[in-house]
């Protein structure tokens, strides 16, 4: 089955420095790649995905790089603010739809 | 908003009783999953379902566990006997799987919040 390592597992940045979160995925078929931010309390929620066919992808302050040939894909959070203080998930779903998950990130942002 | 639905929020019940925990997912989806979460960190997938049938449930417990799909509409994860390790938060997911690139998002219930004592 497919493996997802993700690192860090905790994170503590100053407020308007940039975080990085990184995972690697086993299978080679993968070609979709989500990271969900779940904050206390609250189910995980889908803020940026990638597809295999581009290598990044950006939405205001979050980022997605993909390396296919290596297998990983990371995260990227700049000018963080305390608001982003939150458990982050990387997922690499299998062919047949089966999504596993990171073991997750929690990111603290200091004020 | 379309949204994974889940009941109940929070239960807190006695070791050896019966739980029952519901998930109505987005109309139109096709997949639906059961994780479990412990201490805010890990998503465990329990089981998972694809037009209703179960594909994947190998991360269940199967002496105690059972999970569900009666209807389109409605996704079981029962418990019994309960034990006082099975405290975690449960959640649903649903997903719309095999159009291309549009599949393979699923979006997360806001979960089951249980303890057993």
């Amino acid at each position: 089955g497919e493996n997802v390592e993700q690192h860090p597992s905790t994170l503590s940045v100053q407020e308007g420095d940039s975080a990085v979160i990184k995972c690697t995925y086993s299978d080679s078929a993968s070609n979709y790649f989500p990271w969900y931010k779940q904050e206390l309390g609250k189910g995980p929620q889908l803020i940026i995905d990638i597809r295999s066919n581009v290598g990044e992808k950006k939405d205001q302050r979050i980022a997605v790089t993909l390396n296919k040939t290596a297998k990983h894909f990371s995260l990227h959070i700049t000018e963080t603010q305390p608001e982003d203080s939150a458990v982050y998930f990387c997922a690499a779903p299998t062919n047949a739809g089966k999504s596993t998950f990171g073991d997750g990130t929690t990111l603290t942002v200091k004020p | 908003d379309a949204r994974v639905t889940q009941t109940p929020r929070h239960k807190v019940t006695e070791m050896g009783q019966e739980v029952t925990m519901r998930c109505q997912p987005i109309l139109g989806h096709n997949t639906v999953f059961w994780y479990r979460q412990t201490m805010m960190q890990g998503l465990e997938l329990l089981a998972y379902f694809r037009n209703r049938a179960p594909l994947d449930d190998s991360g269940m417990p199967k002496d105690r566990f059972s999970a569900e799909m009666p209807d389109a509409t409605l996704a079981t994860l029962k418990i019994q006997p309960s034990e006082p390790r099975d405290s975690a938060v449960y959640f649903c997911a649903s997903g719309l799987y095999g159009t291309g690139l549009s599949g393979n998002t699923i979006y997360f219930g806001e979960g089951s919040w249980l303890t057993v004592v």
